[in-house]
């Protein structure tokens, strides 16, 4: 079946730190795979997404790599701003896009 | 592109009374619209799926006589919580997956409503 595995949080970080946080999948089939942030009291903002094996992600300084070897889709960032707190989800899209599979959800917090 | 509106942002209802709550594709039409439910500092539960001019498919347990979702058109979905009661108290939330090759595979999220029932 399809599901998604992301680390536990909270991670606390300091301005400027280099950010990443860990995000396997297992699928049957070729997912695409994606990460959305969500801001305190906002819904999902999709972030990035990777269609196919080797195909890089990037926006507003993130980027996650769709590795099938590992099946994994680690998203980083090389400095993080207090801005970038929020909580990160990994999702992936499996039976033909009509579901989607969300990690339990990252809470990120920058401090200045 | 790819926005999502919810309507309303936030309501507050007595317990025993219904709530409908709107979900919109602005800039493009939707063949499926999802509702999700989220529980404080938790990821999100889906509720239904539903397809534009057919019944919605709701997930197990899952009250389908509770949370009637209608999908109107192809920018349109409402949810309607009936006979809400405290339990129902829920962070919802939509999303709509798009027609164009570029937007089928991803789900564009609305900003949530946010229902407390009394």
């Amino acid at each position: 079946g399809n599901s998604v595995t992301q680390m536990e949080g909270p991670v606390t970080l300091s301005e400027e730190a280099f950010l990443t946080i860990n995000c396997t999948y297992t699928a049957t089939g070729y997912p695409s795979l994606f990460w959305y942030v969500q801001y305190p009291g906002e819904g999902l903002q999709l972030l990035l997404k990777a269609t196919k094996a080797d195909d890089k992600g990037s926006n507003k300084g993130f980027e996650a790599t769709y590795r099938k070897e590992t099946t994994s889709f680690h998203l980083e960032k090389g400095s993080v701003q207090v801005s970038d707190s929020a909580v990160y989800f990994c999702a992936l899209s499996g039976d033909n896009f009509n579901k989607f599979y969300f990690g339990s959800g990252t809470k990120l917090n920058v401090k200045p | 592109g790819a926005v999502v509106s919810q309507h309303p942002s936030w309501v507050i209802c007595k317990s025993g009374t219904s709530v409908k709550i709107e979900c919109r594709s602005l800039d493009f039409q939707a063949t499926t619209m999802f509702w999700y439910r989220q529980f404080p500092k938790q990821s999100l539960m889906l509720m239904a799926t539903s397809n534009e001019g057919s019944k919605a498919t709701y997930e197990q347990g899952v009250e389908k006589d509770k949370f009637l979702i209608n999908h109107a058109s192809l920018t349109l979905s409402t949810l309607t919580v009936t006979s809400a009661h405290p339990e129902d108290s829920s962070f919802y939330i939509c999303s709509a997956r798009g027609l164009s090759s570029g937007r089928r595979d991803t789900q564009y999220f609305g900003p949530g409503t946010r229902l407390t029932v009394l």
